[in-house]
């Protein structure tokens, strides 16, 4: 395993429904990140954190709501999503900002979301 | 625009054969070179990483070339498992300051017996 858990691992939800995921890793790491994940496309970044503020939205539609109430957990919030936002999210942790990309980071196993 | 290119999109393979997968990217000013294991329903996890200065790097049955004047790498894996079965992604990194990581979309590789 990574260090980084994710929950639930699937979920089926409908376009009223509110719902969220969470993400927690185990590494001491100070970066976290979710990604999207689509069939036959490459990962999208959504949203980076960095000591727990949020430092980048890759103009994230408002539908996803992130929270990082410490540097060892991230949610995600969903609420009225489409169903093309159906795909794997995944989170994702680093040591550092990687502001040169010079920080690995690992990943969570994902949460394979359906919208119906 | 910064983007990663890589091919073939998908593999078969007999089990013990070796195979080739490539990574060509347009990322500048670059920093570094990752190949990743995609197992189906699970995360990326790192095999190897490269900067600018090495030409090449393994992991086990895994080798990563780098050639950074044309922009490609390849990821070679010998004598293939079972349990190579997978996607494999490549991701580049530039050094512009920034958190993007460029992700590649990919190729499924599959392995039978």
């Amino acid at each position: 395993e990574t260090g980084v858990t994710q929950t639930p691992r699937h979920l089926v939800m409908g376009m009223t429904n509110k719902k969220s995921l969470k993400c927690e890793q185990h590494l001491g790491h100070n970066a976290m990140y979710w990604y999207k994940q689509s069939a036959k496309k490459p990962l999208e970044l959504m949203f980076v954190y960095n000591f727990k503020e949020q430092t980048e939205n890759n103009s994230v539609p408002s539908r996803f709501s992130p929270e990082c109430p410490n540097s060892s957990h991230l949610f995600l919030h969903l609420h009225t999503l489409q169903p093309e936002d159906s795909a794997l999210y995944l989170c994702a942790s680093s040591q550092g900002p990687g502001t040169s990309g010079s920080y690995e980071q690992y990943f969570g196993p994902g949460t394979r979301l359906t919208v119906t | 625009k910064n983007q990663v290119e890589q091919s073939p999109q998908s593999l078969i393979i007999l089990e013990g054969k070796n195979c080739t997968l490539q990574c060509n990217y347009t990322v500048s000013p670059f920093s570094n070179l990752r190949w990743y294991k995609q197992d189906t329903g699970r995360g990326p996890v790192s095999l190897t990483i490269m900067t600018f200065s090495e030409n090449t790097k393994s992991n086990g049955r895994y080798t990563a070339t780098l050639d950074a004047d044309t922009k490609q790498s390849s990821l070679h894996i010998t004598a293939s498992q079972l349990s190579d079965s997978a996607s494999y992604i490549c991701v580049v990194s530039g050094a512009s300051g920034t958190y993007k990581y460029i992700f590649g979309t990919g190729t499924r590789l599959k392995v039978l017996a």
